[in-house]
């Protein structure tokens, strides 16, 4: 247990809608970082957040946004859905200060049809 | 930037066999490397890690890893592996010096026989 939330744990949504997911962060982490995460592949990085702000960014086109809250809780939102946006989407918390220990969450598995 | 490449996507092993699952980086500054591990049914987890020093670095359940910089690898060993090793192993790294921003490879998905 890693004490990362997240939800929903399972959606499915159809091209072209929106969608938002949730992450509560490890209690004492002030940076979180999100991944998509498709069948058969490793986790790619879509973003991370750091005290409110976007503090780097992945491949990843601008309909994927975020927003991280002053109790470092955080929201990915995917506009405009794809098929290929079908993954589990992971967030993982962090102390920050370039340690490297990520503690992830469950993961969200968002299906686009 | 950095990357990280597993050589075994799928690997099957008895119990008691030995293991080594390979991971080659790039990266042209301070070189610091992870492996996590995904247990069936369970979230992501980091197994070990390399910052700087011995160049054999000891984690979670027997596991250890080399780092050896001619050779650009950091592979992941174990004398002895368990059916319980059955899980999902990836190579990991920083996109910049002592970063918490990790790029991971593709994964070696460890599947041990009873």
């Amino acid at each position: 247990e890693t004490g990362v939330t997240q939800s929903p744990t399972h959606l499915i949504k159809t091209r072209g809608q929106q969608v938002t997911l949730r992450c509560s962060s490890q209690s004492g982490h002030n940076t979180v970082s999100w991944y998509q995460q498709a069948l058969g592949q490793g986790p790619q990085f879509i973003f991370q957040y750091y005290r409110e702000e976007e503090n780097g960014r992945g491949n990843f086109p601008p309909r994927f946004s975020g927003l991280q809250f002053p109790n470092y809780s955080s929201e990915l939102n995917v506009n405009a859905l794809e098929l290929d946006d079908s993954a589990l989407y992971l967030c993982a918390s962090s102390r920050g200060g370039g340690t490297g220990e990520l503690f992830f969450g469950e993961g969200s598995r968002l299906t686009v049809l | 930037a950095q990357s990280v490449s597993q050589h075994n996507h799928h690997v099957i092993l008895s119990e008691a066999a030995s293991l080594e699952l390979g991971c080659n980086y790039s990266y042209g500054g301070t070189v610091n490397l992870f492996w996590y591990v995904q247990y069936p049914g369970q979230h992501l987890q980091l197994l070990l890690k390399y910052f700087s020093g011995d160049p054999l670095v000891k984690g979670i359940k027997g596991f250890e890893a080399e780092f050896i910089k001619s050779k650009f690898s950091f592979n992941l060993r174990k004398p002895s592996v368990q059916w319980s090793d059955t899980a999902e192993y990836f190579c990991a790294a920083p996109l910049g010096n002592r970063d918490d921003k990790i790029i991971f490879g593709k994964g070696t998905r460890l599947h041990i026989l009873p």
